[in-house]
This record gives C-alpha cells, sequence and structure tokens, in this order.
C-alpha cells in the first residue's frame, strides 16, 4: 500500500544521545516535511524539502538536521537529545508546494 | 507572518446533531486552505482541500466547508455528526506565494456523544 512509513513508532531515550527519525515515501513525491506536535500548540514545522537534494529550515529547526539524498527518504537526526524534544512527530509530502500533504502515522519520542 | 485562528479548542455535541467548526486566517493576497482530522494516535488524514473555483468544497466523510475571502474564514460543518466524528480537527494554510509550508491552527476537539 502506498504511503509514508515512519520508524520507530516509539522510542524512550536518555539526555545527549543522538537519535534519527526514519521517514520513506514511496509515492515519488517531490517534497517532504516534517512536523512535531505538542498538546495545545498543534504541528509545527521543523524543516521541509521541495526536492531531493535541497532542505530548508521550518519554524523549530533548533536541535534538528535533516538530509534529502534521494526522493524517498527523509530522516530526521536529534545531535543531542534534550527533554524539551519529547513529542510526537510527523512526517509529510506532498506532490509539490501547493498539494495536499500526506502523513506518516507518528513517533512517539520520550527525552528522559 | 500568516496565521490559522481556530476558535473553539473543544467542541462537545450529541449524535446526529449538526456541527461547525471555525477557522480564520490572516489576510493573504491568496490562499490554498486545508482541514485535516486526526483519530487517537494516529496521523492526519485529509478531510478537504480549496486550492480554487467553487467556494463550497466538500470532503469525505460528510463534511464541507465554506472559503469565505471576505471574513477571511474556512468553517467545517457537518449537518448530522456520528459517534464516529469524534476526533482532532485541524485548519491549515498555505499562503500564496510561499515555499508551500502548511502554517496549522492548534486543533479543535470535537467529542460527539450519544
Amino acid at each position: 500500500i502506498a504511503g509514508i512509513t515512519q520508524a520507530p513508532t516509539s522510542q524512550i531515550l536518555a539526555a545527549g544521545r543522538r537519535m534519527t527519525l526514519r521517514c520513506t515515501q514511496d509515492m515519488r513525491h517531490n517534497a517532504m516535511y516534517w512536523y512535531r506536535q505538542d498538546l495545545g500548540l498543534g504541528l509545527r514545522l521543523i524543516h521541509y524539502s521541495n526536492t531531493a537534494g535541497t532542505t530548508g529550515k521550518g519554524e523549530v529547526p533548533d536541535g534538528y538536521s535533516v538530509s534529502r539524498a534521494n526522493t524517498d527518504d527523509f530522516p530526521l537526526t536529534l545531535a543531542s537529545a534534550v527533554p524539551s524534544q519529547t513529542s510526537v512527530y510527523f512526517c509529510a509530502s506532498a506532490l509539490g508546494g501547493d498539494q495536499p500533504q500526506h502523513f506518516g502515522d507518528g513517533t512517539r519520542l520520550s527525552i528522559l | 507572518a500568516q496565521s490559522v485562528t481556530q476558535l473553539d479548542s473543544q467542541v462537545p455535541v450529541f449524535e446526529e446533531a449538526p456541527v461547525e467548526l471555525r477557522c480564520n486566517y490572516s489576510s493573504s493576497v491568496s490562499v490554498y486552505l486545508f482541514w485535516y482530522v486526526q483519530y487517537p494516535n494516529q496521523g492526519l488524514q485529509l478531510l478537504l482541500k480549496y486550492l480554487s473555483g467553487s467556494t463550497l468544497v466538500k470532503g469525505i466523510n460528510g463534511f464541507e466547508a465554506e472559503f469565505n475571502k471576505s471574513q477571511t474564514s474556512f468553517h467545517l460543518r457537518k449537518p448530522s455528526v456520528h459517534i464516529s466524528d469524534t476526533a482532532e480537527y485541524f485548519c491549515a494554510v498555505i499562503p500564496g506565494g510561499s515555499q508551500g509550508n502548511l502554517i496549522f491552527g492548534k486543533g479543535t476537539k470535537l467529542s460527539v456523544k450519544p
């Protein structure tokens, strides 16, 4: 079934550790996005990529990095996790910048 | 900067009653508008979208929304809700001429009671 796969589905991590959240899509979408969802704050954009080989910063990029080596994959890395990065992380993709975004099921991350 | 306001954080209704979830956005030359639904422990699913054309947009699950440019609103409606509509609903905007990044409202939790 075509769509977006995120891994892991959940993770508990010690502060200071490095963590990479994986996101893969098989819809050949050009654009991909990473959001974090926190209670009362809705979804906030962390980083985005309009096409393979390019990335951009969203609203809350500090402490996170991304790469887009190919069309399908868009990993999000926390270089040194902090408790404030405890959140639910969603990856999304879209055919183009003005098209509806399709979301994965999320990764629930707890930093202790 | 563009912003999206969902006026109600929670909306409780009884089954088979009509519902309206309100959404206003800050003005822009042009915008693309979306409503997403999130069921518990799931990702977001597109309900409907307005890109251009008719201001009344019909989506999945019997929902519809009306784009009102003068009032900068995009309210979501359903004439008769079901228990299964219990979820959180997000209004989102892509400002015209932007990178295409969605700006989300903070969500409205719809609780449908029997």
